[in-house]
């Protein structure tokens, strides 16, 4: 299947820093990613959704200033965690949808671990 | 708006099947997924079955679907260590043109040696 990558995998960082978390996808384009936020022992969060070429859609709750989505190209999404505080500290997991003869199918990246001492 | 529950745990013997089940709330899922979660990594989609089909098999994976009682569950048959993970299942609907899953709370599976 089509595969996803996310850099850094793992980041730690002090508090009041901004971190960017990159996706990947490699082998296909991806019109629209999605980034998900998974705390321990929960299920995952839509953050919001990442167009090519136009603004993010950010769910109910998700502050735009603080999480920055751009979205510059069919293969790369990145989010940005600006002005980090410890309650940020989450797994952060981002999806590309690939579009092939109708049929649509989200694929995941492996996760980025931030821990904001 | 959409609600997908799912119990948090199972214990199961190495070689049972192991059923995992799911409620949704969302009668517009038009599909509906299971993915699996190894420990720190990210999602594998597993299967998943359209919601006009009542049953999908894929080698060791039955996938039932009671669309009547919006209830959709994973059957792994001889269960095996490595089956170990987090399970999750999402629906989707697409038929408005939302492309967001919804997951449930995912089923923390453990294998009894």
């Amino acid at each position: 299947g089509a595969v996803v990558s996310q850099h850094p995998s793992w980041v730690i960082c002090k508090s009041g820093t901004s971190v960017k978390i990159e996706c990947r996808s490699l082998d296909f384009q991806a019109t629209t990613m999605f980034w998900y936020r998974q705390f321990p022992k929960q299920s995952l969060m839509l953050m919001a959704t990442s167009n090519e070429g136009s603004k993010a859609t950010y769910e109910q709750g998700v502050e735009k200033d603080k999480f920055l989505i751009n979205h510059a190209s069919l293969t790369l999404s990145t989010l940005t965690v600006t002005s980090a505080h410890p309650e940020d500290s989450s797994f952060y997991i981002c999806s590309a949808e690939e579009v092939a003869g109708g049929n649509y199918e989200q694929f995941f990246g492996p996760g980025t671990r931030l821990t904001v001492l | 708006g959409e609600d997908v529950e799912q119990s948090l745990f199972l214990s199961v013997r190495e070689g049972d099947s192991s059923v995992i089940n799911c409620t949704y709330t969302d009668s517009s899922s038009t599909y509906l997924y299971w993915y699996k979660q190894e420990p720190g990594a990210g999602l594998q989609l597993l299967t998943y079955i359209f919601s006009n089909m009542d049953m999908k098999q894929d080698q060791r994976l039955t996938v039932l679907l009671n669309k009547k009682d919006k209830h959709l569950s994973l059957r792994i048959a001889d269960t095996q260590t490595g089956d170990s993970a987090i399970y999750f299942c999402a629906e989707i609907d697409r038929g408005f043109g939302n492309e967001k899953l919804t997951f449930g709370t995912g089923t923390r599976l453990t294998i009894i040696p």
